[in-house]
């Protein structure tokens, strides 16, 4: 089974702070690491995704994530965040295989509130 | 393209009653994955359907039933519905259930029990 923790539950930035969410997950196998974004009043949509090879990826809007396999953390940031990253962000990992498939487990969630 | 559309966006229900919401997925995704989103809660997996069997199903009571149609569209029905059912119900729609696969979602129906 696997289980996803976001250490963050409630973050408040003024505008071009910098920002990192931690993300920790259980399963020790293959997995594939995705960060969502909730806008207020919209759809989950991807921010960015982990698969394999360079463990630092780059996403939409200037977010970036470090997988760093041996603490199991797939953490998010952005060096100068905008009042327009007001949202709900949402860490998953796919593994282990379950069912036939594999299914996301999702954290908790991160709410930010960014001040201008 | 269009993207995974969930109706109605908002519902009303009193205690003991059932309900059924819809999801289309995307137009070729065989995959439909429905959550629960709760504040405090994230998301928490109800169930998966992949070509109108379901293959994965969460840890919720028997009350929480769903189908998928030979289109892929699917269905979710609660029944007897209580307070606790309160929730934001997300479908999720992908080609399969592969490890590379991304899951994209739609906006939601927003159910609340009184």
């Amino acid at each position: 089974a696997q289980s996803v923790s976001q250490h963050n539950h409630h973050v408040i930035l003024s505008e071009a702070a910098s920002l990192e969410l931690g993300c920790n997950y259980s399963y020790g196998g293959t997995v594939n690491l995705f960060w969502y974004v909730q806008y207020p009043g919209q759809h989950l949509q991807l921010l960015l995704k982990y698969f394999s090879g360079d463990p630092l990826v780059k996403g939409i809007k200037g977010f970036e994530a470090e997988f760093i396999k041996s603490k199991f953390s797939f953490n998010l940031r952005k060096p100068s965040v905008q009042w327009s990253d007001t949202a709900e962000y949402f860490c998953a990992v796919k593994g282990p295989l379950t069912g036939g498939s594999y299914i996301p487990t999702f954290g908790r969630g991160t709410s930010l509130i960014v001040h201008p | 393209k269009a993207g995974v559309t969930q109706t109605p966006r908002y519902l009303i229900k009193t205690r003991g009653q059932q309900v059924t919401l819809s999801c289309s997925p995307i137009s070729g995704h065989r995959s439909v994955s429905w959550y629960q989103q709760t504040p405090g809660q994230g998301l928490q997996f109800l169930f998966e359907y992949f070509s109108e069997t379901q293959r994965n199903k969460g840890n919720f009571p028997g009350r929480f039933s769903g189908r998928q149609f030979s289109n892929s569209r699917s269905e979710m029905n609660v029944s007897t519905l209580e307070l606790g059912d309160s929730a934001l119900y997300l479908c999720a729609s992908s080609l399969g259930g592969n490890l590379k696969t991304e899951a994209f979602f739609g906006q939601g129906t927003r159910l609340t029990v009184v």
